[in-house]
Formats: C-alpha cells, structure tokens, sequence
C-alpha cells in the first residue's frame, strides 16, 4: 500500500527565516510526485509535479526536490502570504492507473 | 479561464436525507475526481473517471454513495441516505491527462445533522 508522511505537522516561522517542509514515502514504482497548497476553505492549489530522483523545480520563493524516497519543500525568506497547509501526494504504478494518494499536510504559519 | 466548479458550497441537512453534489470540471480535461476531505483521514480519493467512464471507485465508503458523468461537463456525487458520519468537506478536481496536475474546486461543506 502507497504511503506518504509529512513532516512536521506544523511550522511556525518568522518572516525572512528560510526552511523546509519534508513528504518521505513508500511507493511501488513512482509515477510523479506532486505538490499543492491549501488555503482555509478552498480546494488544494497546485503548485509543482516531479517525476524522477534528482529532479528540481522552483517558483518565486519555493523550490522543490525529489529523491528515490523523499521530496523536500525549500521555502526562502517567506512572507506571511506563505501561510497555508502544503500537502504532497504520489501517484504510482501499482495502484490504479491516475489515483493520488496524499500525505496529511505541513501547516505552515509564517509571522510578520 | 473557468476553473473547477462545485455547488452547493454549503450544505446541511439531516440525517436520512439524500444529498447531491455537483461539478463542472474545467472545459477539455478528460479525467474527473472526486475527494472527501476530514480532519481523521486528510483528503481521500472516492473515485474518479476517465472519458467520462469510472475507473476506480474502490474509495467509494459504501452503497450509500453513487457518482455519475452523463456528459464531459458535469459530474455529481449522491449519498442516499445520508448519515452524521458523511460530513466532511468534498472536492471534485479535473485533469487534462494521465500524469498531469489535478485542478480543484473550492469544496462543498457537508454537515449531516
């Protein structure tokens, strides 16, 4: 069975201080990893797909990484605009065709 | 351009009612989701559609729940008869293909009294 864990829970951080959000899982072949961001009271927002070990991606204050069991979430002198929940999710190749399955998400809280 | 959209965005009701939830997804995409979200269990996929056919639906809880596509722009979810423990909120998302990013709505909040 697919499984994904994020970690931490929660992170409170100052606005400025850089840090990083991790998604470790347990797959049978990975398709791609995909990472989105929820705000309060709307559907998850997406913001990066990796598809293979090694592979990068940024945007604007966020860079994500993949290795062969986790993906980490840089995030570079945030602003308080940053704060949300970030979930990943993986979709792999024994489980059906397109489904994702999703980690229990990063609250991440960014203070002026 | 539109993106997913879901209605009702609220919905109470009590228990024993039928619900239906509906979407429309984003004009193009071939593949259709449909999520629970809860506090317990994070965001659960139900079951989802390719071409307007249903792929997996091995998330569905239970006979309560049933999801239909008649046609590529629109899809709803029914629960028949609801119960307290069917309150969560539902996502329904759409993606252009295999592989590619989901897009979500915004979620309708379903509190079952």
């Amino acid at each position: 069975e697919d499984q994904v864990t994020q970690s931490p829970e929660a992170l409170r951080l100052q606005e400025g201080e850089s840090s990083s959000l991790n998604c470790s899982y347990t797959v049978s072949g990975l398709r791609g990893l995909f990472w989105y961001r929820q705000d309060p009271g709307k559907g998850p927002e997406f913001l990066f797909t990796l598809y293979s070990a090694g592979e990068e991606k940024e945007k604007e204050r966020l860079k994500a990484t993949l290795t062969k069991k986790e993906s980490f979430l840089h995030i570079t002198a945030p602003k308080p605009e940053d704060s949300a929940t970030y979930l990943c999710a993986v979709q792999a190749r024994e489980t059906s065709g397109s489904r994702l399955t999703f980690g229990e998400g990063t609250q991440l809280t960014v203070n002026p | 351009d539109a993106g997913v959209i879901q209605s009702p965005r609220h919905e109470v009701t009590e228990m024993g009612q039928e619900v239906t939830l509906r979407c429309k997804p984003i004009s193009g995409h071939d593949y259709l989701f449909w999520y629970r979200q809860t506090m317990m269990r994070g965001l659960e996929l139900l079951i989802y559609f390719n071409n307007n056919v249903p792929i997996d639906d091995s998330g569905m809880p239970e006979d309560r729940f049933s999801a239909k596509m008649p046609n590529a722009s629109f899809s709803t979810l029914k629960i028949q008869p609801s119960e307290p423990r069917d309150s969560a909120v539902y996502f329904c998302a759409s993606s252009l293909r295999d592989l590619q990013p989901q897009h979500f709505g915004d979620g309708t909040r379903l509190s079952i009294l």
